[in-house]
């Protein structure tokens, strides 16, 4: 079976550093990963997707990742953090041609001035 | 676009009461989604409709709990004799097609059982 996960339920950062949120997937054949954010008391948003190809996906406000076949994971990065990055990522993963998305526990990221 | 519409986005209710939960995808989306999300179990899957059609509610608790999708513009999520443990924020989602395709969250409805 399909699943994600954060080893980090929370990371703390300081304005202006760089920032990994890890994330490891365990799944058989293709996967399509994804990375969601969730600010307070709003849904999730999408930061970016993993399709097979190039292994570095670029998203929104700065933020990449890279997946990892060999490792079985998917990273996502951003090289200067904002307080505005204060929020709960997720990490998620589907399948090809699939419909569930099974998404992971999630990592508070506090931003510290 | 207005996005993923979810109301009411709080609602309290007693034990044994029931709650309906609604949600309003975004036009042109053939895939909903409904997830549960509390702090103890994270973001949890409860059903899927396509083209309105039930594909999966292997996330539903059997009892108590149902969904409904009766035309292309709206969903709701029932759930009968509310019990505390129900207490939860319910994400509705959709999408233009399946897993592939990026999911757009409504905010979300936080249900507290009293």
């Amino acid at each position: 079976a399909q699943s994600v996960t954060q080893p980090d339920a929370r990371v703390t950062v300081s304005e202006g550093a760089s920032l990994q949120l890890r994330c490891k997937y365990s799944y058989f054949g293709t996967p399509y990963l994804f990375w969601y954010v969730q600010y307070p008391r709003q849904g999730l948003q999408l930061l970016l997707k993993y399709y097979p190809g190039d292994p570095v996906v670029q998203g929104v406000n700065g933020f990449e990742a890279e997946f990892s076949k060999s490792n079985s994971s998917f990273h996502l990065r951003k090289a200067s953090v904002h307080w505005s990055d204060w929020a709960v990522y997720f990490c998620a993963v589907t399948r090809t041609g699939g419909y569930k998305v099974v998404f992971g526990s999630g990592t508070r990221l506090l931003v510290s001035p | 676009n207005a996005g993923v519409i979810q109301t009411p986005r709080h609602k309290v209710t007693g034990k044994g009461q029931e709650a309906t939960l609604w949600c309003e995808p975004i036009s042109g989306h053939s895939a909903v989604f409904w997830y549960r999300q509390t702090i103890v179990q994270g973001l949890e899957f409860l059903t899927y409709f396509r083209n309105q059609a039930p594909i999966d509610d292997s996330g539903m608790p059997k009892e108590r709990f149902s969904a409904q999708m009766p035309n292309q513009s709206h969903s709701t999520l029932k759930i009968q004799s509310t019990q505390p443990q129900d207490s939860a924020v319910y994400l509705c989602a959709s999408s233009l097609g399946g897993g592939a395709y990026e999911q757009y969250f409504g905010p979300g409805t936080r249900l507290t059982v009293l």
